[in-house]
């Protein structure tokens, strides 16, 4: 059965700097498409970023050169390296398996404020 | 960037079928595009309905299909019921691998 489960959310101070994480088991993480994706209140779904089987990472313009994805192959996890964050990246943040069949998490909540 | 376009809300009724649909800014939205539809409840993660335009997952209840109809993707509800009451997201695939989703459709079974 294929879970995926985000921790590491949380209250952060505007400028500061947050590390999601998202478990993942029936499947391993370094041969699929991981993608991270956030909601922020209220609002509707955000796509963040990607990490592809072969490494190549992808960013949107929002979070291009302050969030860094990652995976550690030999845990099975994926990464979400946040910094310089702002109040506007106040949202549930979501690991999902897409490109590819698109299981998602449950989401952690960041919270940006001062 | 591209824009993706959904129905701000749509109504059907209890038993009836209703189409979404999701368009890009960027013309006809093709297979190429690899359609997603998600289903968000409140309180609730969005899950995947809909991958590829057309595959369903082993939990996408059979009265949900997708298909690519007048340039744009789609999903059918055929034969609503009222737990189908919730927001649904689209997801279109472009060059440089940065999709974008639609702005999601409130749908209500009244």
């Amino acid at each position: 059965e294929v879970q995926l489960v985000e921790s590491g959310g949380g209250l952060a101070q505007p400028g500061g700097s947050l590390r999601l994480s998202c478990a993942a088991s029936g499947f391993t993480v370094s041969s699929s498409y991981m993608t991270w994706v956030r909601q922020a209140p209220g609002k509707g779904l955000e796509w963040l970023s990607v990490i592809y089987s072969g490494g190549s990472t992808y960013y949107a313009d929002s979070v291009k050169g302050r969030f860094t994805i990652s995976r550690d192959n030999s845990k099975n996890m994926l990464y979400l390296q946040m910094n310089t964050l702002r109040p506007e990246d106040t949202a549930v943040y979501y690991c999902a398996t897409f490109p590819g069949e698109g299981y998602w998490g449950q989401g952690t909540l960041v919270t940006v404020s001062s | 960037q591209a824009v993706v376009t959904q129905e701000p809300s749509l109504t059907v009724s209890p038993g009836g079928t209703v189409t979404l649909t999701c368009g890009s800014s960027t013309g006809a939205v093709t297979s190429g595009h690899y359609p997603y539809w998600f289903q968000q409840k409140p309180g609730q993660a969005p899950r995947t309905l809909i991958y590829d335009t057309s595959n369903k997952h082993s939990w996408t209840p059979a009265r949900f299909s997708g298909s690519l109809l007048g340039g744009k993707a789609a999903l059918t509800l055929s034969g609503a019921q009222p737990e189908d009451e919730a927001e649904y997201y689209c997801l279109l695939s472009y060059s440089g691998a940065r999709p974008v989703f639609g702005g999601g459709t409130k749908l209500s079974v009244l």
